[in-house]
């Protein structure tokens, strides 16, 4: 199984402010996904990066999927009280698996007011 | 469309009880996962099954957790006797598998108190 490492655990700033949090591995990836948590909610996709060096954005947030496709990056610009949540990077576990995923740990975001 | 549902959304039981968290997963998905999550270990599969069938259940602690998907459109997770350590979210998620890297949609999860 692959081992996944996200950093900052926790992240704590105020509204306004940019903000990157890493997933990072010692194997390749296939593919990677990001997802959020909102309190008391269930994950939810927010990105598929598939090839390396690629970039994905969506509104304030950008996704950057390393060139060796063994790290991945997400930058918030201008933070707000609702990108809040828990943020999980996610790849296929290996060999025939249907669909199951390997989970980081997460790194939890609160944006103050 | 209605996403995963799961019931019930919160349970609090007394340790020695137990307690039955159930799954309807995407109509038309083919893959249903069942994971816990808390503080200290993040978010852990726990089985997960292909077409009803029970493909792995390496997750899952001990005797005490059992999966069943008798049908497409159900699941259960039980959990006899329950302890206070399996206090925790329980998620359900589903997803359609046709090879590559698929979404998980997951549910709003089961919070469960174990007293």
């Amino acid at each position: 199984t692959q081992l996944l490492e996200q950093s900052p655990q926790f992240l704590s700033i105020q509204e306004g402010e940019n903000l990157t949090v890493y997933c990072n591995s010692s194997s390749v990836f296939s593919s990677l996904q990001w997802y959020r948590q909102e309190p008391g909610e269930g994950p939810v996709l927010l990105v598929t990066v598939v090839t390396g060096g690629e970039v994905k954005k969506l509104k304030r947030l950008t996704f950057q999927f390393g060139d060796a496709r063994k790290d991945s990056s997400l930058h918030i610009t201008a933070a707000q009280p609702g990108d809040t949540g828990l943020y999980l990077c996610a790849t296929r576990a290996g060999g025939t698996s249907y669909g199951k995923l390997t989970f980081g740990q997460g790194t939890i975001l609160t944006v103050h007011p | 469309d209605a996403g995963v549902i799961q019931s019930p959304r919160h349970e609090v039981t007394e340790m020695g009880q137990e307690v039955t968290l159930r799954c309807k997963p995407i109509s038309g998905h083919n893959s249903l996962f069942w994971y816990r999550q808390t503080m200290m270990r993040g978010l852990e599969l726990l089985i997960y099954f292909n077409n009803n069938v029970p493909i792995d259940d390496s997750g899952m602690p001990e005797d005490r957790f059992s999966a069943k998907m008798p049908n497409a459109s159900f699941s259960t997770l039980k959990i006899q006797p329950s302890e206070p350590r399996d206090s925790a979210v329980y998620f359900c998620a589903s997803s359609l598998d046709t090879g590559g890297l698929k979404t998980q949609y997951f549910g709003p999860g089961t919070r469960l108190l174990v007293l």
